[in-house]
């Protein structure tokens, strides 16, 4: 089984400037997360999906951050203008079903991004 | 929301010794409660996690209680071995349908041969 994937691995930006990260979730997985890690924390909730509408975004800094899931599948996470405090890991993450299996989070390997 | 607090942030211990991982949460609603280890560079990988309705479970040498009425919970980690050191995460799930995930801060382990 594939699992999730995530690009770019690594993004190097200036401040100001925008950046937007793409997430495929392992196939038929309705609930989609973003996390955002900043280093030496645990991931932080951006942003969750379920199938192609936002269960939770109140931690999403909605004047700088967007997300989309279209189609119930791929996501993208966007930002624009990017601040030196957005340099973190994003983490996608998906999820088959709470109810019928044990309703672990599968997560991408991460995109790195660092603000300049 | 639920909110989740973990201790210590750092713990080393000396290769055969076991080590403790301790988590509260705040919504007396959460039902789940997974650990994730995190390799230096790597994704967070889900390692045990335990239900509501149950005290205690353990897989090996790696084992999680729960207190529902202390809303706490520990991983136990006996027998460590040098690649047990990682970070590890704890979570807690509300009961509620959105399937939210919150994670504590992290416990960085380090396991000393």
């Amino acid at each position: 089984e594939a699992g999730v994937a995530q690009s770019p691995r690594y993004k190097i930006i200036e401040k100001r400037q925008s950046v937007a990260f793409w997430c495929n979730p392992i196939s038929g997985h309705a609930t989609l997360y973003w996390y955002q890690q900043i280093l030496g924390q645990g991931p932080k909730l951006l942003i969750q999906f379920q199938n192609n509408g936002v269960v939770d975004d109140s931690q999403l800094p909605k004047d700088r951050f967007s997300a989309e899931r279209l189609k119930g599948v791929d996501s993208t996470l966007k930002i624009q203008p990017a601040k030196l405090e957005d340099s973190a890991v994003y983490l996608c993450a998906s999820v088959g079903g709470w109810a019928s299996n044990t309703g672990e989070l599968f997560f991408g390997e991460g995109s790195r991004l660092t603000v300049l | 929301g639920e909110n989740v607090e973990q201790h210590p942030s750092t713990l080393s211990v000396q290769e055969g010794d076991s080590a403790v991982i301790k988590c509260t949460y705040s919504d007396s609603a959460s039902n789940y409660f997974p650990w994730y280890k995190q390799e230096l560079g790597k994704r967070p990988q889900l390692i045990i996690d335990i239900r509501s309705n149950v005290g205690e479970k353990k897989d090996q040498r790696i084992a999680v209680t729960l207190n529902k009425t202390a809303k706490h919970f520990s991983l136990h980690i006996t027998e460590t071995q040098p690649e047990d050191s990682a970070v590890y995460f704890c979570a807690a799930k509300g009961a509620d349908s959105s399937y939210k995930l919150i994670f504590g801060s992290g416990t960085r382990l380090l396991v000393r041969p």
